[in-house]
């Protein structure tokens, strides 16, 4: 149990679908991240809130939104998907953006297959 | 833009023999983390250095940072099959907008 908890672990959508993924930290941590894992690819920083504020997006297509209500939750809004976005979606967290306290705590990630 | 390198991208090894991973960075970096994922797993961090020339140490595991900070390498000792998983370096500093940029990762693989 890391304190960052992602739902579902698992997810097989349609590219006509409406889909959303959750993150959750108990950590107290102000900074919150979505990143993609392809097989054979480095880690895809998708997306930087701090603060509950918007810092980076990583020329992120717009089917995926995310969305901060606040520091302790994290969404990813998915809509008409391509075959391509299949891959494990991590969501982590940090107790701050910069400086040294900026270790990354992963949740379990949600394996999305787009059919 | 900032890329750090890391090799070799896969490593096999007989249980017991020593395994090493490198990572190097286009540029220097604040500080690099190391990170762990096992097969069916998510990243779990393992180290963070900070100073130029550091060594740290963690049982059979041994961190190096460079004395420029755009090197690091991951040495275990004797390997053992809890140690499968695939290793990640990830550089953090200004030059990369204080974005961890992540190596691609090195497996680790236990020969039967």
């Amino acid at each position: 149990e890391t304190g960052v908890t992602q739902t579902p672990r698992h997810l097989v959508m349609g590219m006509t679908n409406k889909k959303s993924l959750k993150c959750e930290q108990h950590l107290g941590h102000n900074a919150m991240y979505w990143y993609k894992q392809s097989a054979k690819k480095p880690l895809e920083l998708m997306f930087v809130y701090s603060l509950e504020e918007r810092v980076e997006n990583n020329s992120v297509p717009s089917r995926f939104s995310p969305e901060c209500p606040n520091s302790s939750h994290l969404f990813l809004h998915l809509h008409t998907l391509q075959p391509e976005d299949s891959a494990l979606y991590l969501c982590a967290s940090s107790q701050d953006r910069t400086g040294l306290f900026t270790e990354a705590f992963f949740g379990q990630g949600t394996r999305l297959t787009v059919v | 833009g900032q890329q750090v390198m890391q090799i070799p991208q896969y490593q096999h090894v007989q249980e017991g023999e020593d395994f090493t991973t490198y990572c190097n960075s286009s540029t220097t970096l604040s500080n690099i983390q190391w990170y762990k994922q096992r097969p069916g797993g998510h990243p779990v961090f393992l180290i963070q250095l900070v100073k130029s020339g550091e060594v740290k140490k963690q049982k059979r595991l041994t961190f190096q940072f460079g004395e420029a900070k755009k090197n690091s390498s991951l040495h275990i000792t004797a390997t053992q099959t809890t140690d499968v998983g695939t290793y990640f370096c990830a550089g953090f500093g200004a030059e990369s907008n204080y974005q961890l940029i992540w190596g691609a990762g090195t497996k680790l693989i236990i020969k039967p």
